[in-house]
């Protein structure tokens, strides 16, 4: 099973609301990412948890705020967004210490 | 700082000709790896390859084939007999080792589109 599954596929949110991103990986990897991608853009690096410890976080805004509650799950959540952020959000996992990462369908994003 | 630069933005050909996309990369690593990823318009980043800093072997898989020179710092990626179903946005990536995991750097991506 080389398989990231990203829910929900679409959302559509206003800036007072409060959602989520879910992310699920079943591979055994024990580091997983949050990537922003706007569109035309290459996926920028938010959050990357390895073990279930954050150990890096790309200066985002404290409206994004991850979370890793096992070693199969990341979660997003998301507060008091704004229409700039907007965008596909991808998850993706690792082994450790590995190379390459595997990637789910996304989430995207639209903030009204 | 590692960079991946990719100039060509866009390409577009004919169904059944050959395309190749471009990378180029910069790193202070000595050990580090090199990705390419497509991206259709479904917008799942597909792993295609991966290659590391040791092994300059370049490879063939079906109508995929890839060239590493470490000399030149490219990591060039060949599509041979292409098809509409190759049109998407590839994605050269290069990896260090950041802690305890690895962090990728993409390049700006190149949109090929295959006309029927």
């Amino acid at each position: 099973d080389t398989e990231v599954t990203q829910t929900p596929k679409h959302l559509v949110m206003g800036m007072t609301n409060k959602k989520s991103l879910k992310c699920e990986q079943h591979m055994g990897h024990r580091a997983m990412y949050w990537y922003k991608q706007k569109a035309k853009k290459p996926p920028e690096l938010m959050f990357v948890y390895s073990y279930e410890k954050l150990s890096i976080n790309e200066s985002v805004p404290s409206r994004f705020s991850p979370e890793c509650p096992n070693s199969s799950l990341l979660n997003l959540h998301l507060h008091a967004l704004q229409p700039e952020d907007s965008a596909l959000y991808l998850c993706a996992s690792s082994p450790y210490r590995g190379t390459e990462a595997f990637f789910g369908q996304g989430t995207r994003l639209t903030v009204v | 700082a590692q960079k991946v630069t990719q100039a060509q933005t866009e390409i577009s050909v004919v169904e059944k000709e050959d395309v190749t996309l471009d990378c180029v990369y910069e790193t202070r690593d000595t050990t580090y790896y090199l990705f390419w990823y497509k991206q259709p318009p479904s917008g799942e980043l597909v792993f295609l390859i991966r290659r590391n800093s040791f092994d300059e072997q370049n490879e063939i898989s079906g109508r995929y084939s890839w060239n590493f020179q470490k000399s030149t710092s490219s990591f060039n990626f060949t599509i041979t007999a292409s098809q509409v179903v190759d049109s998407a946005v590839y994605f050269c990536a290069l990896s260090e080792l950041s802690g305890s995991a690895r962090q990728l750097t993409f390049g700006s991506g190149t949109q090929l589109t295959v006309l029927p």
